[in-house]
């Protein structure tokens, strides 16, 4: 069975750095790209990256380019979302997901994570 | 970046009616790349149709996608009470539409 299962709630204070995690299994994890999707409170779905655990390939939204970094160890599979300085407006839940992508077949996130909730205050 | 807009941001209906929800793209995009996902309150998102018409494993006959260009549709009929939810369109596996709240009239 394929599960994705994610790190605990954080609650941090602006500025501090968080590191989440998102761990995969059931299948072979470096064989699938892993996405992480943001969702602040009553609001949408929103695309932030993806990283591919066999070699480490990474894709971020323009949006959050230089505001996260995603990153794999395909040794224990799991995958991460760090923060180095964290704003009151990254309070949101966050999601990894299993994206499936097969060029001219489709692409899409078929197995998702329980969630981390985030919460930065002072 | 492609933009994906949904349409209504609310549907008020009632169980056994049929749901439309749109999704309209920016540019042009391959109907294989197009996905729709369901969320519940409190819940992640689930996978519902890929490939702009092709069911997940699991999902009710009664949810279908259709569509081609920049227009898609999610088609969802005899409603149930389990269906009201929200529901995103996905292009390319990244950007997703911002979302149609389907909820009991």
């Amino acid at each position: 069975e394929v599960q994705l299962v994610q790190s605990g709630a954080e609650v941090k204070k602006p500025g501090e750095s968080l590191k989440i995690s998102c761990k995969g299994s059931g299948y072979s994890f470096t064989s699938y790209w892993i996405g992480w999707v943001r969702q602040m409170p009553g609001k949408g779905l929103e695309w932030m990256g993806i990283i591919h655990p066999g070699d480490s390939d990474t894709r971020y939204s323009p949006s959050f380019q230089g505001q996260v970094t995603i990153s794999a160890d395909k040794s224990i599979g799991t995958a991460y979302l760090q923060w180095s300085s964290l704003k009151a407006s990254d309070s949101a839940m966050y999601y990894c997901a299993r994206h499936f992508r097969v060029a001219t077949v489709a692409y899409y996130f078929d197995y998702w994570g329980q969630g981390t909730l985030v919460t930065v205050s002072s | 970046e492609i933009v994906l807009t949904q349409s209504p941001g609310t549907l008020s209906l009632s169980p056994g009616e049929r749901a439309t929800l749109s999704c309209r793209a920016s540019q042009i995009i391959s109907s294989s790349y197009v996905a729709w996902y369901q969320q519940k309150p409190g819940r992640a998102p689930r996978i519902l149709i890929y490939g702009a018409s092709r069911r997940a494993t699991g999902i009710p006959d009664r949810f279908s996608g259709s569509g081609s260009g920049t227009d898609f549709t999610l088609t969802i009929n005899r409603l149930e009470p389990e269906d009201f939810a929200v529901y995103y369109c996905q292009q390319y596996g990244r950007t997703f539409g911002q979302g149609t709240k389907l909820e009991i009239k």
